[in-house]
């Protein structure tokens, strides 16, 4: 079975970091593009960031770009996504998605919670 | 600023048929924009159902279809189920890496 679990949600401060998780398994995972979809309380999907098959690119969206920093491990088959100078606005479910046919979006994880409060 | 427009709510019959839309700010949607669908639940993730304008995954159901419609990416519903009420998103691909999420659409089945 295709799955997506991502970890590593939590509470934090304002200008503070984190960094989350997304463990994939039932499909050969370095084949793949992975992509971080948010979603505020209440709100609609913002894509959030990019990252090839053997992580040599990437995109960010404007809203992220320059604090959020995606990753991979393929020998783990973990994506990551290390988010510092958080702030109010990144709270949201952060959503792991894997990428399918060249411009088809799969399969989704359950989410992970961030919220960024003091 | 890329903006992708869907219609904020609708309202259909069950067994009855309904269509969606997804519009650019940058003008008509065509195949190269591989439009995306996706449904959503109250309190679950969303699930994946059209890929590149009208591509179904295996377990999306029959009664979904997606097309272009108008200068709009469209899906289709034919045959409404109760269990079809739901937020549906667009994606929208703009080059670049860069893709852009609909504000979503709450399709109410009554």
């Amino acid at each position: 079975e295709v799955q997506l679990v991502e970890s590593g949600g939590g509470l934090v401060q304002p200008g503070g970091s984190l960094r989350l998780s997304c463990s994939a398994s039932g499909f050969t995972f370095s084949s793949y593009a992975m992509h971080w979809v948010r979603q505020a309380p209440g709100k609609g999907l913002e894509y959030v960031s990019a990252i090839s098959s053997n992580g040599g690119s990437t995109y960010y969206a404007d809203s992220v770009k320059g604090r959020f920093t995606i990753s991979r491990d393929n020998s783990k088959n973990t994506l990551y996504l290390q988010m510092s100078s958080l702030r109010a606005e990144d709270t949201a479910v952060y959503y792991c998605v894997k990428g399918g046919d060249p411009n088809a979006f799969d399969i989704w994880g359950q989410g992970t919670m961030v919220t960024v409060s003091s | 600023q890329t903006v992708v427009t869907q219609e904020p709510s609708l309202t259909v019959s069950p067994g009855g048929t309904v269509t969606l839309t997804c519009a650019s700010s940058t003008g008509a949607v065509t195949s190269g924009y591989y439009p995306n669908w996706f449904q959503q639940k109250p309190g679950q993730a969303p699930r994946a159902l059209i890929y590149s304008t009208s591509n179904k995954h295996s377990w999306t159901p029959a009664r979904f279809s997606g097309s272009l419609l108008g200068g709009k990416a469209a899906l289709t519903l034919s045959g409404v189920q109760p269990e079809d009420e739901a937020e549906y998103y667009c994606l929208l691909y703009y080059g670049g890496a860069q893709w852009v999420f609909g504000g979503g659409t709450k399709l109410t089945v009554l």
